[in-house]
């Protein structure tokens, strides 16, 4: 069974433009996570996305926002891109909203120039 | 900020020593889980622990939780040159109803020796 895939795998965009990532969870789990992980640190919570619906949100800026598509699939999308953005974007998916266990793609490796 | 805080951050141990790594949190939790990232690529879960139970085994892993002082450990025995990586804890606060937000450490960086 496929796990979760993620694209692009990396990506380069310079500051002010806009990027959009993408997701799609393991086949079965209808709920999605976005985590920010800049290098050396530990994953930050951006949203998680249960049957289409934002159902949590970590302390990003409204320049952060993110949709869930009927297949279960997931759009990250972050505008007015800043230096500081330039991160790995990880998705997870999960059966349901609190079942514990997260299962994580490879993630979206963004640079801003 | 940080939840959870791993200790130590890089750890170095021949192959076939063990090799254990602590968590410690600041806020009553739901759960505990700890998780292994190879060279900046995605996480693997590993082992998730309740709140209500204070150890679990999975094959070579040991965790261990201690909720009053609010702390974990996660122990590696017969450590093999696969286990280099990175180990997060991972906290579930419980902060959003219906949802789960899990708020990582800084990770200890796991080196083993041939």
């Amino acid at each position: 069974d496929a796990g979760v895939t993620q694209s692009p795998t990396h990506l380069i965009k310079t500051r002010g433009q806009q990027v959009t990532l993408r997701c799609s969870p393991i086949s079965g789990h209808k709920s999605v996570s976005w985590y920010q992980q800049v290098l050396g640190q530990g994953p930050q919570f951006i949203f998680q996305y249960y049957e289409k619906e934002e159902r949590g949100r970590g302390n990003f800026p409204d320049r952060f926002s993110a949709r869930q598509f009927p297949n279960y699939s997931s759009e990250l999308n972050v505008n007015a891109l800043l230096l500081g953005d330039s991160a790995l974007y990880l998705c997870a998916s999960s059966v349901g909203p609190i079942t514990g266990e997260l299962f994580f793609g490879e993630g979206s490796r963004l640079t801003v120039l | 900020s940080q939840q959870g805080e791993e200790d130590p951050q890089a750890l170095s141990i021949q192959e076939g020593e063990n090799a254990t790594m602590n968590c410690s949190y600041k806020t009553s939790i739901n759960n505990l889980q700890w998780y292994r990232q190879n060279s900046g690529r995605g996480l693997v879960h590993l082992i998730l622990i309740r709140s209500n139970e204070r150890e679990k085994h999975s094959g070579r892993l040991r965790v261990t939780l201690d909720t009053s002082k609010k702390s974990s450990s996660l122990l590696i025995t017969a450590s093999r040159a696969a286990d280099t990586a990175s180990y997060f804890c991972a906290t579930d606060l419980n902060l959003i109803q219906g949802a789960q937000k899990l708020v990582f450490g800084q990770g200890t960086r796991l080196t083993i020796n041939p």
